[in-house]
């Protein structure tokens, strides 16, 4: 079946340093990919999204690539900070007429001053 | 701004007891979903709807059931909660699955 694999984290890092969080996904057809975050104590938000080959999808100054010769849609930042610091998801929409999507297991990002 | 509500953000119930965690969008989003979020195991779809009275099994439905009488509201109801459903409960609604969910802010639920 579908699914996404995401780097395990956690992820520490410092406060202008380049982020990449790895995702790659097995799915039939062409899916719909997404990055949600989520906030310490809150629900997830869409970050951005891609919904073809080669798109790249883009907000806050994240960005990430749909690759389907590669199947990754790998998230990048080029100076993070202290503020980005939460849980990062990697989705894609399944095929035959479902309206589901599935997430990976989310990667921890802690930023440090 | 659009919005989707869950009624507690956190809630204590005891053991065997009945609980029903509220959702309501104002989008007029045809698709809901219930997910519960546990450490090292991600989100785990427990029950979504494509319409009103609608309702299909997610991955993990056991101990759970849902009723949506609105569009805009989908109810999730642990029938005689247990410790193992101690857990945050996200609900997130949608138009088409490839604009993507909007999510709520999650009801941390614990059952002692």
């Amino acid at each position: 079946g579908d699914s996404v694999t995401q780097m395990e984290g956690p992820v520490t890092l410092s406060e202008e340093a380049f982020l990449t969080i790895n995702c790659t996904y097995t799915a039939t057809g062409y899916p719909s990919l997404f990055w949600y975050v989520q906030y310490p104590g809150e629900g997830l938000q869409l970050l951005l999204k891609a919904t073809k080959a080669d798109d790249k999808g883009s907000n806050k100054g994240f960005e990430a690539t749909y690759r389907k010769e590669t199947t990754s849609f790998h998230l990048e930042k080029g100076s993070v900070q202290v503020s980005d610091s939460a849980v990062y998801f990697c989705a894609l929409t399944t095929q035959g007429g479902s309206e589901k999507l599935v997430f990976g297991k989310g990667t921890k990002l802690t930023v440090n001053p | 701004d659009v919005k989707v509500t869950q009624s507690s953000r956190y809630l204590v119930k005891r053991t065997g007891e009945k609980v029903f965690l509220e959702c309501v969008q104002d989008m007029d989003h045809e698709n809901m979903f219930w997910y519960r979020q546990d450490p090292g195991l991600g989100l785990r779809l427990i029950y979504f709807s494509y319409d009103v009275k609608m309702k299909e099994k997610g991955d993990i439905p056991e101990g759970y059931s849902v009723s949506r009488e609105k569009k805009e509201r989908f109810s999730l109801i642990l029938e005689s909660a247990s410790t193992n459903q101690t857990s945050m409960y996200l609900c997130a609604s949608s138009l088409r699955s490839d604009y993507g969910y909007t999510f709520g802010s999650g009801t941390r639920l614990t059952v002692v």
